[in-house]
């Protein structure tokens, strides 16, 4: 069965002290692998859309990466601001519908 | 609006009853996804629309849950005879194509309680 895993679960970062949070995937053909930002109360925001091994995306403070089995959504000197739940989502190839991950809850305390 | 919203944004009701969900999706945007979340995980799907049809209704978890779309645009999940197991936020989102081609923008979410 194909599954997409997220580790850490849950993850406190001091704010500038850089991270990275891992997605990985269990897959027979992987289309896409996308990356949202989901705040309490709210539905997710989309970051990041990688499609092929080597790819790198990059927006402010987050980098994201890809691998033939995981993906990597590293965090440079972080601020209180990007505590979030950090979801990764799979778009296989046989399908057309998305498997999302349960998510990396991160906090960064000032 | 800009964004997609759904309505209500909470709905208390009690087991066995009926509930209708709605989901306004971006203007233009041809493909419409519902998901399912419960705390502390992630969307689950549950169905996609393209246009008016429903092009994967594989996530549906049993016959009590259906969808409709009926002009393309704004859509309905509907839930009938209830179940405390049925809580759960439910999110809509919309993208310009589909099938993955296109970013998928999320709406709020509508915060299901069964009592």
């Amino acid at each position: 069965e194909d599954q997409v895993t997220q580790s850490p679960e849950a993850l406190r970062l001091q704010e500038g002290e850089s991270s990275s949070l891992n997605c990985s995937y269990t897959v027979s053909g992987l289309r896409g692998l996308f990356w949202y930002r989901q705040d309490p109360g709210k539905g997710p925001e989309f970051l990041f859309t990688l499609y092929s091994a080597g790819e790198e995306k990059e927006k402010e403070r987050l980098k994201a990466t890809l691998t033939k089995k995981e993906s990597f959504l590293h965090i440079t000197a972080p601020k209180p601001e990007d505590s979030a739940t950090y979801l990764c989502a799979v778009l296989f190839n046989y399908g057309q519908n998305f498997v999302f991950g349960p998510g990396t809850r991160l906090s960064v305390l000032p | 609006g800009a964004g997609v919203s759904q309505t209500p944004s909470n709905k208390v009701t009690e087991k066995g009853k009926y509930v209708e969900l709605r989901c306004d999706p971006i203007s233009g945007h041809t493909a419409l996804y519902w998901y399912r979340q419960s705390l502390g995980q992630g969307p689950e799907f549950l169905i996609y629309f393209q246009g008016t049809g429903a092009a994967d209704d594989s996530g549906l978890p049993n016959d009590r849950f259906f969808a409709v779309r009926p002009e393309g645009s704004v859509s309905t999940l509907k839930i009938q005879r209830t179940e405390r197991g049925d809580s759960a936020v439910y999110l809509c989102a919309s993208s310009l194509a589909g099938a993955g081609a296109d970013t998928q923008y999320f709406g709020p979410g509508t915060r299901l309680t069964v009592l």
